[in-house]
C-alpha cells in the first residue's frame, strides 16, 4: 500500500527561526513529489520535485528530494507569522498520495 | 487565470439526506479530481477523471457516492444518503495534460452531517 509520512505532525517556533519539515514515502509508482501549503482553504502549490529536478528554491522556501532515501525536506528560513499553515507532501504519478501534513505555527 | 471553483462553500445536513457538490476546473484542464479531507488528515482521492471518463474510482464508496463529468468540464459529486462519518472537506482539483503539471485545488466544500 502506498504511504506518505510527514514529520513532525506539529511544530511551534518563533518568528525568525528556521524550520525543516520532513516527508518520507513508499509508493509503487513515483513520478514526482509535491509540497503544498494549506491555510484555511485550498492547498496552494509550492514545489514539484522529480528525478530531473531534485532541488527547488523560492525566496525563503527550499526543498530537496533524496530518491535514494525516499524522502524530501522543506526548509523555511527567517520564518514569518504568515508562514503559519499546514504543509502537505504528496507523492505519486497520475494518482497522488498525501501525507497527514505538518501543522506549523509561527509565534511573533 | 481563474482558479478551480467549488460550491457550496459550506453545507450542513441531517444524516440520511442527500447532498451534492459542484466543481468547475481551470479552463483547459482535462484532468479533474475529487478528494476528501478529514480533520487532521491529508486529502484522500475519491475519483479521478480524464475528460469525461472516470479512470480511477477505486476509493469511491459506490454504495452511496456517485460522480459525473458529463461534458468533460464541470463535475458533480453526490452522496445519498449521507452518514455522520461523511463529515469532511471535499476538495476538487484539476491539472493539465502536461505530465509536470501540478494539481490546483479549489477552496473545498465543508460538509457537516448531524
Amino acid at each position: 500500500e502506498d504511504k506518505v509520512v510527514q514529520s513532525p505532525l506539529s511544530l511551534v517556533v518563533h518568528e525568525g527561526d528556521t524550520v525543516t519539515l520532513n516527508c518520507s514515502y513508499e509508493v509503487t509508482n513515483f513520478r514526482s513529489l509535491l509540497w503544498y501549503k494549506q491555510e484555511k482553504k485550498a492547498p496552494t502549490f509550492l514545489f514539484m520535485l522529480t528525478s530531473s529536478g531534485i532541488e527547488k528554491k523560492s525566496g525563503r522556501l527550499s526543498s530537496i528530494l533524496d530518491k535514494k532515501e525516499l524522502s524530501s525536506i522543506l526548509n523555511i528560513t527567517a520564518t514569518q507569522t504568515g508562514d503559519s499553515a499546514i504543509y502537505l507532501c504528496a507523492v505519486g504519478a497520475q494518482k497522488l498520495v498525501f501525507g497527514q501534513g505538518t501543522r506549523l505555527t509561527i509565534n511573533p | 487565470e481563474a482558479g478551480v471553483v467549488q460550491s457550496p462553500r459550506y453545507k450542513i445536513i441531517e444524516k440520511k439526506q442527500p447532498v451534492a457538490f459542484w466543481c468547475n476546473p481551470i479552463s483547459g484542464h482535462n484532468t479533474l479530481y475529487w478528494y476528501r479531507q478529514n480533520l487532521g488528515q491529508g486529502p484522500e482521492l475519491l475519483i479521478r477523471y480524464e475528460n469525461e471518463e472516470a479512470v480511477d474510482d477505486s476509493q469511491l464508496p459506490k454504495d452511496r457516492f456517485s460522480a459525473e463529468r458529463l461534458k468533460g468540464v464541470d463535475s458533480t459529486l453526490k452522496i445519498q444518503p449521507a452518514e455522520l462519518g461523511d463529515s469532511a472537506v471535499y476538495l476538487c482539483a484539476s491539472s493539465s495534460r502536461d505530465r509536470d503539471s501540478p494539481l490546483h485545488f479549489g477552496n473545498g466544500t465543508r460538509l457537516t452531517v448531524t
